[in-house]
């Protein structure tokens, strides 16, 4: 059974970049018919989908955040990241990573989550 | 890309049944096939429960039903129990994603 775990730090200074990773255990990132996504979530709000990437490299990003995220897989590691730059503290947020199903479009796998607070 | 519009709060007691609504547009909701579902407890990772509008991942209860009707995708929780009090949301899929903006099921 496929697992996803986030990892990266939970405190970010305003104007810095946010980094995190997601390792995925129990199966191949390089599976077919699958991409890994990040999602968060405001404290307290709704989800927010920010962008998805397959394990050829090709990537999707939230209009609303297109200019500031970058994402990247290391198929070696059976990981994936999402860098986020120029955060302020809109960006505090439980960011999630999660599997999505190529053919029928769902996130049907995801990660425990953590929590990226954005300080001074 | 606008969040798609859920109402904030839904009740029902226990065995009785609650029908969540999610609307969008024709470019999403109305537009595709890729409407899901996800469940979300308290400090918890949302969870997959329906997909493609009406399927069940395994596991599912076949007490969560899904539908659509033109721009509105709709979620009933028949036979309502306590441990589906929770927060639903909805997701289209149109090439990228769109989330509602969430639904707080409370069981009275």
């Amino acid at each position: 059974q496929v697992q996803l775990q986030e990892s990266g730090p939970g405190l970010v200074k305003p104007s810095h970049t946010l980094s995190l990773t997601c390792t995925v255990s129990g199966g191949s990132i390089s599976s077919g018919g699958y991409y890994w996504s990040w999602i968060r979530q405001h404290p307290g709000k709704g989800l927010e989908w920010i962008a998805y990437i397959y394990f050829s490299g090709t990537t999707y990003y939230n209009p609303s955040l297109k200019n500031r995220v970058t994402m990247s897989v290391d198929t070696s590691k059976n990981q994936f990241s999402l860098k986020l730059n120029s955060v302020t503290a809109a960006d505090t947020a439980v960011y999630y990573c999660a599997r999505g199903d190529d053919y029928d479009n769902y996130l049907d796998c995801w990660g425990r989550g953590t929590l990226v607070t954005v300080s001074s | 890309q606008s969040a798609l519009t859920q109402p904030p709060s839904a009740s029902g007691s226990p065995g009785q049944s609650v029908t969540i609504s999610c609307t969008g547009t024709s470019s999403d909701v109305g537009g595709y096939k890729s409407v899901s579902w996800y469940q979300q407890h308290p400090g918890k990772a949302p969870k997959l429960m329906i997909y493609e509008v009406y399927k069940r991942p395994s596991g599912v209860p076949d007490r969560f039903s899904g539908s659509k009707s033109g721009n509105t995708a709709s979620l009933t929780v028949s036979g309502l129990q306590a441990e589906d009090e929770a927060d639903y949301y909805c997701s289209s899929y149109a090439g990228t994603y769109v989330f509602g903006t969430g639904t707080k099921v409370t069981v009275l």
